[in-house]
């Protein structure tokens, strides 16, 4: 069965510091890939997405950008971040659009 | 582009009583799905109910059942004979377009309390 980890679940980072959160897909090959954010009490709103290793789309400018090394790895980064990146964030992999995408477990980050 | 609408912030229900979760969406796409999911405060993100703009019938799943109305562009979510354990937060979202990716436009959601 596929299985979605993603790490860490919580990070407390201060303004201006690099960021690197992690998100592995087992039990698939070829999976599309998202990252998501959600504000407090608020919806997702969808970061980047990618369909194949190397190919990353942005959904909306801001300061974070992502990376897919390997088939079932995708990399959400910052060199810089802000106190507005803070937010809980999720990756998911997903096949086909008539199919739900499945969730990992999320990453709540604090901006000091 | 798609939006998604869900106009109740906040809903209570009598733990054994049915309560509706309402959904409107928005796009000039004609092949579309929508799908529901639960967020328990814990986080996680659980996948409820599809549907598929061409399908006839109904989805169902359990308790849950999706009120698909196509010309008023609306996906209620109907839970039926509440469980403590629904207590969450409910979010609507939809996919649309052959090119699309899968990608999911969600509501801002509601989140629905349940009592004992």
């Amino acid at each position: 069965s596929q299985t979605i980890h993603q790490w860490p679940a919580t990070l407390v980072q201060p303004v201006g510091s690099p960021l690197s959160l992690e998100c592995t897909v087992e039990g698939t090959s070829n999976p599309n890939l998202y990252w998501y954010r959600q504000a407090a009490g608020r919806g997702l709103q969808l970061l980047f997405y990618s369909v194949g290793i190397g190919q990353i789309s942005s959904e909306v400018p801001q300061n974070l950008s992502a990376s897919r090394p390997q088939d079932r790895q995708f990399i959400l980064s910052s060199k810089k971040l802000l106190l507005s990146d803070s937010g809980f964030y999720l990756c998911a992999w997903g096949e086909y659009s008539n199919q739900p995408q499945h969730f990992g477990d999320g990453t709540r980050l604090s901006i000091l | 582009a798609q939006k998604i609408t869900q106009t109740q912030p906040g809903m209570f229900v009598q733990e054994k009583e049915a309560v509706t979760l309402d959904c409107t969406y928005d796009t000039s796409d004609p092949s579309y799905g929508l799908f529901w999911y639960k967020q328990p405060s814990s986080g996680e993100m659980i996948f409820l109910i599809y549907q598929g703009s061409y399908d006839q019938q109904n989805a169902t799943e359990g308790r849950y059942s999706l009120n698909f109305q196509k010309a008023r562009k609306s996906a209620n979510l109907v839970i039926s004979a509440s469980q403590l354990g629904d207590s969450a937060m409910y979010f609507c979202a939809m996919t649309a377009g052959g090119t699309s990716y899968g990608k999911l436009t969600f509501g801002q959601g509601t989140i629905l309390t349940v009592h004992p």
